[in-house]
């Protein structure tokens, strides 16, 4: 599969602070999924990028593909309570196409 | 609710023990998806299925493990003689094909969390 590196793997900010996380890949990916957990749920959903140097928002939530579609970012404004999970990007396998490979993920703690 | 579900949440086992976890898709979803999660990692990908067929599966997927999803609708992922090694959270899938470059959105469940004792 297409392995997906995920940092900082922790990250513990104030309130009102901005946030980033940071997906890299060995290998061109085709497209790239990004997942948010809350303490004790389930993935769901955030965005999918599938062009090179494409960039979505969401509100206060950035998401960047990077021109070589190696590596992608997602950048919070703002942060608010609401915010505190887990952030995985997640790509593709090699050979299927469907099932995901995902990263490690990146644990955001925001204090009031 | 319409999401995915899975049944039971929580199973607690004696190592070498059998267990069967189940999963109900989104209804019109034709691809559904295995995957384990363990503390402080991201979900691993066990297995997929595309309508009945079990299309593929991963190298972690070993010969104590097996999947079904016999009319295409529900599934059940199967665990015979348990370890210790396989307690973590199983999470379902499911997803209904878009085609073109991109992969198919997938909508998750809250997961059944093993124990093995």
């Amino acid at each position: 599969g297409q392995q997906v590196m995920q940092i900082p793997q922790y990250q513990h900010v104030q309130e009102g602070e901005d946030f980033t996380t940071y997906c890299n890949s060995s290998t061109t990916l085709s497209n790239i999924q990004w997942y948010k957990q809350r303490p004790g749920g389930h993935p769901v959903f955030l965005i999918q990028l599938v062009k090179s140097g494409e960039v979505k928002k969401q509100k206060r939530l950035t998401f960047q593909f990077g021109e070589a579609k190696k590596n992608s970012s997602l950048h919070i404004t703002a942060t608010q309570t609401t915010d505190v999970g887990t952030y995985f990007c997640a790509a593709p396998f090699l050979r299927s196409g469907y099932a995901l490979n995902f990263g490690k993920g990146t644990s955001l703690l925001v204090t009031p | 609710d319409t999401g995915v579900s899975q049944d039971p949440r929580h199973k607690i086992t004696k190592r070498g023990q059998n267990v069967t976890f189940r999963c109900d898709p989104i209804s019109e979803h034709n691809r559904l998806y295995w995957y384990r999660q363990t503390l402080g990692q991201g979900p691993e990908f066990l297995t997929y299925f595309q309508n009945e067929a079990q299309l593929e599966k991963s190298r972690l997927l070993s010969d104590r493990f097996s999947a079904e999803r016999p009319k295409g609708s529900f599934s059940t992922l199967e665990i015979q003689r348990t370890e210790q090694g396989d307690s973590a959270m199983y999470l379902c899938a499911s997803s209904l094909t878009s085609g073109g470059t991109s992969t198919d959105t997938q909508y998750f469940g809250p997961g059944t969390r093993l124990t093995v004792l």
